[in-house]
This record gives structure tokens, sequence and C-alpha cells, in this order.
């Protein structure tokens, strides 16, 4: 069955410092990898996806995101966190087209941002 | 519009009412998913449509919940009978293309949060 783990629930990190979030899956093929973002009272925001092509994904904000097929990772990382980067972090997996289109989502972190 | 739009935003209830949540995705979007959230949890889906099909109901927890698109652009998530456990933020997204293709990404809205009591 389908399935991602997202290991750390919470997070804190200073401003300016470095930042990974962690995201593991399970799927029987090759999947369509996502990191959205949502803050307080907000819907979801894609930061990014994974289709295939270059392991190494660029997105919106600064991030980027690194698919590991030998670890099943698709691990979320940014050189410098700004303050207004603090919100919840979601990595989903999706089934290729012409299926439903549903996602599976992590059960999130929530990244702190120390002054 | 120029968004996903949820109405209501909150919504109380009291244990055994019906509610019904309304969803307006993007014009023109084909694909429409509502997803739901329980506190401190990721989303999880409950069922999306093409267009006024329901193609895939397969996760509604049970069938209080029903959900219907009759013309294809506004969609709404009902549920009977409302219980505890029913209260989550209830989110709906859209996407231009059939078949779920998820290559442009989906649209969320801001999701009405139900709180049953």
């Amino acid at each position: 069955a389908q399935s991602v783990t997202q290991p750390d629930i919470h997070i804190t990190v200073s401003e300016g410092a470095s930042l990974e979030l962690r995201c593991n899956y399970s799927y029987g093929a090759t999947p369509y990898l996502f990191w959205y973002v949502q803050s307080p009272g907000q819907g979801l925001q894609l930061l990014l996806k994974y289709f295939s092509g270059d392991t190494l994904v660029q997105g919106i904000k600064g991030f980027e995101a690194e698919f590991k097929r030998s670890q099943s990772s698709f691990n979320l990382r940014k050189p410098s966190v700004h303050w207004s980067d603090a919100a919840e972090y979601f990595c989903a997996v999706g089934a290729p087209p012409g299926n439903t289109g549903k996602l599976i989502f992590g059960q999130g972190t929530t990244l702190q941002v120390k002054p | 519009g120029a968004g996903v739009s949820q109405s209501p935003r909150y919504k109380v209830a009291k244990r055994g009412q019906d509610v019904a949540l309304r969803c307006d995705p993007i014009s023109g979007h084909v694909s429409l998913f509502w997803y739901q959230q329980a506190l401190g949890q990721g989303p999880e889906f409950l069922t999306y449509f093409q267009n006024e099909a329901q193609l895939d109901k397969s996760g509604l927890p049970s069938d209080r919940f029903f959900a219907e698109r009759p013309e294809g652009s506004v969609s709404t998530l009902k549920i009977q009978r409302t219980q505890q456990e029913d209260s989550a933020v209830y989110l709906c997204a859209s996407s231009p293309l059939t078949g779920g293709d998820p290559l442009y990404g989906y649209t969320f809205g801001s999701g009405t949060r139900l709180t049953v009591v």
C-alpha cells in the first residue's frame, strides 16, 4: 500500500540556518512526489513536484528537494530559512496519470523559526 | 474566480445535525477533489470528480458522507447525522486536467473547519 512518512513532527531552526525536512514513501512504482506548505488558516500551496528526470528539483521560495530512489526518500531543503517559512509542510505521493489523481499525504512537519 | 473558494469557513454543528459544505473550483477546472484533515494530521482523500462524474469515492468514511457536482462546477459535500469524529478541516482542490494528472499540481481552497459539539 502507498504511504508517506515524515519522521519529524516538529522542527525548530534559527533564522538564516539551513533546513532539511525528511520524507520517506512506499510505492510500488515510480511515484509522483510533492511538497506542500500550509500556513495557519490557509490552504495547501505547492512548493515543488517530481515526476521524472533530474532528481534534484527546484521549487518556489528557494526550496529544493532531492529524489533518492534507493532510499525511497524525497527530502526538502532550503539553504537559509526566513521567519516567514514557519508553517506546516506536507510531503505527498500521487499515482501516475490515468488514475484518479488522489494524493497520499504524510502527517506533516511543523517548522518553527527562531529569530 | 482566481482561486478555489470554500464556504462556510467555519461551521459548528450539534451532533446529529446535517451539514453541507460548498466548493467553488477555479473556472474551467475539470477535476475536483475533497480531502479531510483532522487536527494534527495530513489531508486524507475523500472523493474525486471529473466534471460531474464521481469517479472515486473510496475515501468517504461512511454512508453518512455524500458529495455531488451536478453541473460539473460547484461541488457540495454533505454529512448527515454528524458525529464528533467528523470534526476536521475539509479541503477542496481542483485541477485543469482529467484523470487527475498532477502535472500542474492542484489548487487547494482554504477549507471549511467543521466542529461537531
